[in-house]
C-alpha cells in the first residue's frame, strides 16, 4: 500500500542553526501537507503544496515539492526555541473515496537548544 | 477560524468500562471526520472515517466493535472505546475538513486515555 516516510526521526539543533526533514511517497501526490505538532498538542495545518516544483516560503519556513511529485522538504532557517515540535508530512490516501483522507509520514521530532 | 472541539482531554478509567469520546466541529458543517489514533512520539494512525448519516469506514485492523463510531449530526462524531484494557491507552485524535477551504484537516485538542 501506499507509505509515505519522512527523514529523520529526531533532530537536535542549536538555536539559530538551520533545520531540514524530507518527505518521500512510494505514490504520485496529488498535494502534500505539513503540519506541526507542538509537545502534548494537537497537529497544526502549516501549508499545502499542489504543484510541480513548487517552492512556498512562511517566514523562517521554506516547503518544496518535488517535480515528481512524490517528494518534499521543509527547511528551517535559524532555529528559534518555539520551532519545538514534530512536523509531519501528510498526502491523500491511495484509493480512498472520503476527500480530506490523509496518510501520515512518521513525523520528525525537533529540539532546539538554546 | 475553523475550530474542531475534543472532549474530554484526560480520561481515565478502570479496564472493562467504555469511554466515550466527542468531536465537535465548531462554526463549519463537517460531512466528514477522521479519528486516529497516536502512541507517544509516534505518527497519526488512522483508525477510521466518520461519515455523517451513515456507518464508519474502518482501517485494516481496526476493531469496529471495539470502536464504535457515531456522526449522527453534521457537527457532532463520537467514539466509544468499548470494553477498555490498558493496550488502548493512547492519545486520540479526531479532525474534519471544512469544505471551501481546500484539502486541510483541523484536528481536535486530543484526547488521553489512561486505562488502568
Amino acid at each position: 500500500g501506499q507509505q509515505v516516510m519522512q527523514i529523520p526521526q529526531y533532530q537536535h539543533v542549536q538555536e539559530g542553526e538551520d533545520f531540514t526533514t524530507y518527505c518521500n511517497s512510494s505514490t504520485t501526490l496529488s498535494n502534500i501537507q505539513w503540519y506541526k505538532q507542538r509537545p502534548g498538542g494537537h497537529p497544526v495545518f502549516l501549508i499545502q503544496l499542489v504543484k510541480s516544483g513548487e517552492v512556498k516560503k512562511q517566514k523562517r519556513l521554506t516547503f518544496q515539492f518535488g517535480e515528481a511529485k512524490k517528494n518534499s522538504s521543509l527547511h528551517i532557517t535559524a532555529t528559534q526555541t518555539t520551532d519545538v515540535g514534530t512536523y509531519f508530512c501528510a498526502g491523500p490516501s491511495a484509493g480512498g473515496t472520503s476527500y480530506g483522507k490523509l496518510t501520515f509520514g512518521q513525523g520528525t521530532i525537533l529540539t532546539v537548544h538554546p | 477560524g475553523a475550530v474542531v472541539s475534543q472532549h474530554p482531554s484526560r480520561v481515565i478509567c478502570k479496564s472493562g468500562t467504555s469511554v466515550k469520546i466527542e468531536c465537535r466541529s465548531l462554526d463549519f458543517q463537517a460531512t466528514t471526520m477522521f479519528w486516529y489514533r497516536q502512541f507517544p512520539k509516534q505518527s497519526l494512525m488512522l483508525m477510521a472515517t466518520s461519515n455523517e448519516g451513515s456507518k464508519a469506514t474502518y482501517e485494516q485492523g481496526v476493531e469496529k466493535d471495539k470502536f464504535l463510531i457515531n456522526h449522527a449530526s453534521l457537527t457532532l462524531s463520537t467514539l466509544t472505546v468499548t470494553s477498555a484494557h490498558p493496550e488502548d491507552s493512547s492519545f486520540y485524535i479526531c479532525s474534519a475538513r471544512r469544505r471551501g477551504l481546500g484539502g486541510e484537516l483541523f484536528f481536535g485538542e486530543g484526547s488521553r486515555l489512561t486505562v488502568l
